[in-house]
């Protein structure tokens, strides 16, 4: 099946320590994004790629930090230094950047 | 800078009526991609519809309609004869040519029986 896998689905980090969130993709897609979605808030775009070995920060990327090795795979690493990760975190593709994206299903984020 | 207004934080209705979701947004771009997705309990953003700036006419898929109109820059979505199923935060996009996607702080529709 073609889609979007992120894992895990739910995660639990202690403060302090540093967590990664899985993304990968068999869509043959070029473009990659992460979003944070708080509670009754949209989306807000952390990270984006457009190609690998290349990446942009989106508007709220303090504290974050992405790798695009890979087309397949863009992980996100949310670090010691974001100060409110309890969050849903979201992972799309797109054939290239500016199209339609395609969304996984999420990973749960909850600071302990 | 691009920007998306979804003034509508909740609605609510009964089965079978109709409701329409609203989409304000601001670009200084003249080729730019406008979208809808539906967010379920799932938590999964489903991709709906994509329009250019360059086609404004309205679309119908089943019972789902969206009305584009640059004089007002605003690309609406129209639900007709509304079901329980629909219940969903909707989510109105844009992208100003290859550029990435902004999100609207979307609307939380519920339907009920």
């Amino acid at each position: 099946d073609g889609g979007i896998t992120q894992s895990p689905k739910y995660l639990f980090r202690k403060e302090g320590q540093n967590v990664t969130l899985s993304c990968e993709q068999n869509l043959n897609h070029d473009a990659m994004y992460w979003y944070r979605q708080d509670p009754g808030q949209g989306l807000r775009l952390i990270y984006y790629s457009q190609i690998v070995n290349d990446f942009q920060k989106g508007d709220i990327a303090e504290g974050y930090s992405v790798s695009r090795e890979k087309k397949e795979s863009f992980p996100l690493t949310v670090t010691s230094a974001q100060k409110n990760p309890t969050a849903f975190y979201l992972c799309a593709s797109s054939i290239f950047l500016g199209r339609e994206a395609f969304f996984g299903q999420g990973t749960r984020l909850t600071v302990v | 800078a691009q920007k998306v207004t979804q003034a509508q934080t909740e609605i609510s209705v009964v089965e079978k009526e109709d409701v329409t979701l609203d989409c304000v947004y601001e670009t200084r771009d003249t080729t730019y991609y406008l979208f809808w997705y539906k967010q379920p309990p799932s938590g999964e953003l489903v991709f709906l519809i994509r329009r250019n700036s360059f086609d404004e006419q309205n679309e119908i898929s089943g019972r789902y309609s969206w009305n584009f109109q640059k004089s007002t820059s605003s690309f609406n979505f129209t639900i007709t004869a509304s079901q329980v199923v629909d219940s969903a935060v909707y989510f109105c996009a844009l992208s100003e040519n290859t550029d990435k996607l902004i999100f609207g702080t979307g609307t939380r529709l519920q339907v009920f029986p």
